[in-house]
């Protein structure tokens, strides 16, 4: 089946730094992928969706210059927390739709725990 | 704006129960509905619905769409404690020519032995 790999699993960082995030579809093209965020015991908040070769679309209230999204291949799209702050820290997850079709459906990352100190 | 409201947001039963977890939503040119079951890390694959009236079953799971409603249910029979997870239901869209999928506030559920 369908895998997308995300790294890192977890992360600690200083405040005022950046951190990358990426995720691959292992074994199928995604021309879009999509970045969540979840907060402890909520719903996934989708962040930006991601496409391919153009710029990302941001959801509202989504800072585009603090997360930075690059989606330069049809298999890798990264995450960049720019100088990140505590109130970064969350758990960040991506999605990655297949590219045959909407009955491939939609697969998930393992996430990425972002700590920022 | 897109929204998905599932309910309960928190269920606890005893292990052997039947449960039904609902998902109601409104979006922008509907695609599809889709379940997923989130435990320790990133959720994981249970269903996915486009067509009204057609149940999907996977074991004891089950689930199916109602697009005239705009909800669908998912069915876990004689569940078991490994089903305690938080069940999450998105809907995907399509708005300004791209596709999205928006999650729901997810079912937190307990099964007690």
């Amino acid at each position: 089946g369908a895998v997308v790999s995300q790294h890192p699993s977890r992360v600690i960082c200083k405040s005022g730094t950046s951190v990358k995030i990426e995720c691959r579809s292992l074994d199928f093209q995604a021309t879009t992928m999509f970045w969540y965020r979840q907060f402890p015991k909520k719903s996934l908040m989708l962040m930006a969706t991601s496409n391919e070769g153009s710029k990302a679309t941001y959801e509202q209230g989504v800072e585009k210059d603090k997360f930075l999204i690059n989606h330069a291949s049809l298999t890798l799209s990264t995450l960049t927390v720019t100088s990140a702050h505590p109130e970064d820290s969350s758990f960040y997850i991506c999605s990655a739709r297949d590219s045959r079709g909407a009955n491939y459906g939609y697969t998930f990352g393992s996430g990425t725990r972002l700590t920022v100190v | 704006e897109d929204k998905v409201v599932q309910s309960p947001l928190s269920l606890v039963v005893h292990e052997g129960d039947t449960v039904t977890l609902n998902c109601s939503y409104e979006v922008t040119n509907f695609r599809s509905l889709l379940w997923y079951k989130q435990e320790k890390k990133a959720p994981t694959f249970l269903f996915m619905l486009t067509s009204s009236g057609i149940e999907k079953k996977s074991g004891r799971l089950s689930s199916i769409l109602d697009k005239k409603e705009l909800f669908s249910i998912l069915n876990i029979t004689a569940t078991q404690t490994g089903d305690s997870a938080i069940y999450l239901c998105a809907v995907a869209g399509r708005r300004q020519g791209a596709q999205k999928l928006v999650f729901g506030q997810g079912t937190r559920l307990t099964i007690n032995p």
